[in-house]
């Protein structure tokens, strides 16, 4: 099993469209997840940080399942601008300290 | 805002050949890393440095990479005899600390060319 698997897409959504993104990840121990946004030739941005209790901000909602291992992120009202790869990211996965574990990215392009 | 910055943002360079990349991490961050990106694929770790000694690195940092921080701004890769598979998107990235919900800010990345 990957250390964080991620359904690469294309996800193609009209805007104003509500779409969800889902990532799974392989070691139980895990201790802290993300969601991390990347354009194009650029480097990843952090979007949100994941918490067990599921946070919001704006119009993107984050989950996390300790029990199940999944996580999502779901993004309402979704903008020409919201295209981009969205990046599961974990943090700990193989038990060393600050090193971040990536997915390979769900592509969202949003169209008009 | 402050920003991890990057240098130089293309290096094209000879199969064989040494390369350093530069990063100035944030300012008052005490932990550093470097990633890579081969074209198409996931970003992954490299290695991270702390207190002047590297804390964790990965299987791809073997003896032909290395990293130092040579004064109280500058943060470099450093990869001596460069292969063909090497050729990748480097990003260096700095964290105030290393608590795992800290964020690490990313800088803009250094594109690697081997040919």
């Amino acid at each position: 099993r990957k250390e964080v698997e991620q359904d690469p897409g294309p996800f193609n959504v009209p805007e104003g469209a509500t779409v969800a993104f889902n990532c799974t990840y392989s070691n139980s121990a895990s201790q802290s997840f993300f969601w991390y946004r990347q354009d194009c030739r650029k480097e990843p941005k952090l979007l949100m940080s994941v918490y067990s209790s599921g946070n919001e901000d704006g119009r993107f909602t984050a989950q996390l399942n300790r029990a199940s291992q999944y996580i999502s992120l779901l993004i309402r009202d979704s903008k020409l601008s919201d295209s981009a790869t969205y990046l599961c990211v974990v943090n700990g996965v193989t038990g060393g300290g600050n090193k971040l574990t990536f997915g390979t990215g769900t592509q969202l392009k949003v169209e008009l | 805002e402050p920003e991890v910055t990057q240098t130089p943002s293309h290096q094209v360079t000879q199969m064989g050949q040494e390369v350093i990349l530069r990063c100035v991490p944030i300012s008052n961050h005490l932990y550093f890393y470097w990633y890579r990106q081969i074209l198409g694929q996931k970003v992954e770790f490299l290695v991270s440095f702390y207190n002047n000694e590297i804390s964790e690195k990965s299987e791809i940092f073997d003896d032909q990479f290395s990293v130092e921080r040579p004064d109280g701004s500058n943060f470099t890769l450093k990869i001596r005899s460069t292969k063909l598979e090497d050729s990748a998107m480097y990003f260096c990235a700095s964290s105030r600390m290393t608590s795992g919900i800290d964020e690490q800010f990313f800088g803009p990345g250094t594109r690697l060319t081997v040919l």
